[in-house]
């Protein structure tokens, strides 16, 4: 049963563009949602996070937005970076604390030059 | 500043044999976390070690098992292996269990 859902395995953009890349969860409880980017051979890097308090969080060119009332999420990458291609993982949270962190099965992004 | 690391990088298992992984912490870092990522998942939460003392556990049987050592690294033991054990193993360290968790490369496990 999977809580937190990414339903786009791939996405390819093009160098300058903007990325768009989505999340839906079905636990009414999680409060807190991070974002975080995986390159082969390295583990998962934060990259930004948002309370269910806010319904954006915006931090260079990575935006993050949450619609509670849908449990849908999306993080928004402006311009997108060759250095960008890696895969994305949305992960969700209870009581506003970092752990244990669920994660969806992410979504990996290509941005073409 | 030392970030997490994992050792091995790779091992390969055969079914029913018992494997250890190690974890060292981020420098000052008091919690650790495991997780499991099967092939085309996102990564799976294990359980949580902080300060020594199991602190949180995911639905994994009872096979897996760990331990944080006063120097705060850890270890997953998993006996009994099976084919579904296959699976790359992520560590996490945070200063705290509510903090930042910074994850190490992992170690991918292959069961036959």
């Amino acid at each position: 049963d999977q809580q937190v859902k990414q339903n786009s395995p791939s996405l390819s953009v093009q160098e300058g563009r903007i990325s768009i890349l989505n999340c839906d969860y079905t636990n009414s409880m999680f409060d807190y949602f991070l974002w975080y980017k995986k390159y082969p051979a390295e583990g998962p890097t934060f990259l930004i996070s948002i309370s269910s308090i806010k319904d954006k969080n915006e931090d260079g060119r990575f935006t993050v937005f949450l619609n509670k009332s849908a449990k849908h999420l999306s993080l928004h990458i402006v311009p997108s970076q060759p250095g960008d291609s890696a895969v994305y993982f949305c992960a969700a949270t209870l009581n506003s604390g970092n752990t244990p962190l669920v994660f969806g099965k992410g979504t990996r992004l290509s941005v073409i030059a | 500043e030392t970030g997490v690391t994992q050792s091995p990088t790779h091992l390969i298992k055969t079914r029913g044999q018992q494997v250890t992984l190690r974890c060292s912490s981020q420098s000052g870092h008091n919690t650790v976390s495991w997780y499991q990522q099967a092939l085309g998942q996102g990564p799976q939460f294990i359980f949580q070690y902080y300060r020594e003392e199991e602190n949180g556990r995911g639905n994994f049987p009872p096979r897996f098992s760990g331990l944080q050592f006063p120097n705060y690294s850890s270890e997953l033991n998993v006996n009994a292996l099976e084919l579904d054990d296959s699976a790359l193993y992520l560590c996490a360290s945070s200063l705290g269990v509510d903090n930042e968790q910074f994850f190490g490369p992992g170690t991918r496990l292959t069961v036959l």
